[in-house]
């Protein structure tokens, strides 16, 4: 099945660092959404995006959706443990709320 | 409120029978999907169930089925299975109108040997 790409597929940081992944599409979806999964566990929806264009902060989280619609990038400043874990961009069209496409996922390790 | 539950949290099977996977949805919740996540990738769309009907499909064949009850919770079945079929099955919830974003249960481990 499709999915989305995504980069880089695994980082090394330091705790304080900040960091940047992003979400490429070949095609446009209406609402991107990045998830973060801990080992045996499901996605944890972190933050939705619906407007090309929009940025959208969480905390320590930044998101933002392209303009073309096809593509999204999620930062995470001063990086800290718990922030380690599988991070997922998901997309999906208007009135499909369930019928998500996933990216292929960053892996993210935060060293002391 | 309570969240998405699924059970059981893993299970062992041997290839070519059947199994039978339950899922809660969350409290408020009208609509279920399933996804099946296999080691190292994200989670592929298997199918979605609303008003007790299937409501789009992804890329799975007919062996995969399931059910939706009238107090939304759901079963995911998969017949004849096969060695890669192993994988985390994934319920999410949500509303159909106005529509909200899926939340995710623990999943469910199934080893298909």
């Amino acid at each position: 099945g499709q999915q989305l790409n995504q980069s880089p597929q695994s980082m090394f940081i330091q705790e304080g660092e900040d960091v940047s992944m992003n979400c490429t599409s070949s095609s446009i979806f209406n609402t991107w959404l990045w998830y973060k999964q801990d080992p045996g566990e499901g996605p944890v929806l972190l933050i939705a995006l619906y407007k090309a264009g929009e940025l959208t902060s969480n905390g320590r989280l930044t998101a933002q959706f392209g303009i073309t619609r096809k593509d999204s990038f999620l930062n995470i400043s001063a990086s800290i443990p718990s922030d380690v874990g599988i991070y997922f961009c998901a997309c999906r069209n208007t009135g499909t709320a369930s019928k998500l496409t996933f990216g292929t996922g960053t892996r993210l390790q935060v060293t002391l | 409120e309570t969240g998405v539950t699924q059970s059981p949290t893993h299970l062992i099977k041997t290839r070519g029978q059947q199994v039978t996977l339950r899922c809660s949805s969350q409290s408020g919740h009208n609509t279920v999907s399933w996804y099946q996540q296999a080691l190292g990738q994200g989670p592929q769309f298997i199918f979605q169930y609303y008003r007790e009907e299937e409501n789009g499909r992804g890329n799975f064949p007919p062996r995969f089925s399931g059910l939706q009850f009238p107090n939304y919770s759901s079963e995911l079945n998969v017949n004849a299975l096969e060695l890669d079929d192993s994988a985390l099955y994934l319920c999410a919830s949500s509303l159909y109108f106005p529509n909200t974003e899926a939340f995710f249960g623990q999943g469910t481990r199934l080893t298909v040997v």
